[in-house]
């Protein structure tokens, strides 16, 4: 099946950081990628859709001058969490979506921890 | 909005039982349903896709149906397992081609050996 890898699995950083996610569909060309975040017994949420060579669509209450998101390639997009603080500490995860199928293909999720 | 919702949030009963978890949407025009596994810490791990315009969905033990009129779904385990323990999402795609997801809460299983 369709493979999405997240790197890295686990950041920790300090309050005023930036920290960059990866999100790479491994054996198939994605023209659309989104981005979760998961906060601790909450269901995922969406936070904004990534499409290949042009602007992400966020989604209400997602601001998108503190979360960036690129989409340079078919196989790969990027979430940079900038600024970040504790209340941004979630699992953030991505999937890319097979254009065959249209089944949504997930990757293991980035946990991040600001202090 | 898309509201979706789970029964029950959590679940524990001896291996070996068929167990059914059920999934509720209010907004009855979707794409497509999907339930997925998610392992403690881990991602998510697609089971099965039912499209708006199918009925259910079988794999292995498991067979998902889609009632799209009344805005409900269920997942069916048969003869379960003590691997088959974690939290099962239900999502769904209210638009076709780029349209994310929606998903319930989960429902979290523990399959006693």
């Amino acid at each position: 099946g369709a493979v999405v890898s997240q790197h890295p699995s686990r950041v920790i950083c300090k309050s005023g950081t930036s920290v960059k996610i990866e999100c790479r569909s491994l054996d198939f060309q994605a023209t659309t990628m989104f981005w979760y975040r998961q906060f601790p017994k909450q269901s995922l949420m969406l936070m904004a859709t990534s499409n290949e060579g042009s602007k992400a669509t966020y989604e209400q209450g997602v601001e998108k001058d503190k979360f960036l998101i690129n989409h340079a390639s078919l196989t790969l997009s990027t979430l940079t969490v900038t600024s970040a603080h504790p209340e941004d500490s979630s699992f953030y995860i991505c999937s890319a979506s097979v254009p065959a199928t249209e089944t949504q293909y997930f990757g293991p999720g980035t946990r991040l921890l600001v202090l | 909005k898309q509201e979706v919702t789970q029964i029950p949030a959590a679940l524990s009963v001896p291996e070996g039982e068929n167990l059914v978890l059920n999934c509720s949407f209010t907004d009855s025009a979707i794409y497509n349903l999907q339930w997925f596994r998610q392992d403690p810490g881990k991602g998510l791990t697609s089971l099965l896709l039912i499209q708006s315009s199918q009925r259910e969905q079988t794999s292995g033990r498991l067979n998902a149906s889609l009632d799209k009129s009344s805005g409900r779904s269920t997942l069916y385990i048969a003869a379960s397992q003590p691997g088959d323990s974690a939290t099962y999402l239900c999502a769904v795609r209210s638009g076709g081609g780029a349209d994310g997801l929606t998903f319930g809460k989960g429902t979290h299983l523990i399959i006693q050996p």
